[in-house]
């Protein structure tokens, strides 16, 4: 399976701090996308970045792709309450449907 | 543009019976996944559909089942519900196939007793 897989798990942070997550994955992909969900809602894409690039960047956002590590970062700098949430990698190839991992949920304190 | 709406939002149905859910996607956008969605394995592909063809399948059982009509909008059916099939079902519409962003409904929150 190419499942991403999120580290860690869980992130707790104060306000201001920078919040880094991890995705890795199993086999070669064409794509991969972040993804944030408040609270039991729908999902709400971010960024996705193609297995060409090696680093994008969309506001406060900052995403990293190694594909010999088959690894991905998602880096939000200065956080806000606001960005409490869970964050989701996922994941494509050829072919083949979106594949998410289990998330990180992050929590943000004022 | 008005987002993907979802319907109903919530649902309560008991072991046996069946469930329709329903999705609208964006306007102008020709594809709809379903992903299925519990703490204990996370999102699941079910199906997406592209102009009326099912193009990927999960694996989930006959049970579940899936259709798109010509406007693009999409149901998904649960057939003899057990207590494992409560979840948050999520549609999400996107232009083309995949490799897209896919713009995600609010989700059903079924429960099954």
């Amino acid at each position: 399976s190419q499942q991403g897989e999120e580290d860690p798990q869980a992130l707790s942070i104060q306000e201001g701090e920078n919040a880094t997550m991890n995705c890795s994955y199993k086999t070669s992909i064409n794509n991969l996308q972040w993804y944030r969900q408040n609270s039991g809602r729908g999902l709400v894409h971010l960024i996705l970045i193609r297995s060409n690039e090696r680093e994008k960047h969309s506001g406060r956002l900052r995403v990293t792709l190694d594909t010999s590590k088959k690894s991905s970062s998602l880096l939000i700098t200065a956080s806000r309450a606001a960005d409490t949430a869970s964050y989701f990698c996922a994941t494509d190839a050829r072919n083949t449907p979106l594949v998410f991992g289990k998330g990180t949920r992050l929590s943000v304190i004022a | 543009k008005a987002g993907v709406t979802q319907t109903p939002r919530y649902l309560i149905k008991t072991r046996g019976q069946q469930v329709t859910l329903s999705c609208s996607p964006i306007s102008g956008h020709r594809s709809v996944s379903w992903y299925q969605q519990t703490p204990g394995q996370g999102l699941q592909f079910l199906f997406e559909y592209f102009s009326e063809t099912q193009r990927n399948k999960g694996n989930f059982p006959g049970r579940f089942s899936g259709r798109q009509f010509s406007n693009s909008r999409s149901e998904m059916n649960v057939s003899t519900l057990e207590l494992g099939d409560s979840a948050l079902y999520l549609c999400a519409s996107s232009l083309a196939w995949v490799i897209n962003e896919q713009f995600f409904g609010p989700g059903t929150r079924l429960t099954v007793l």
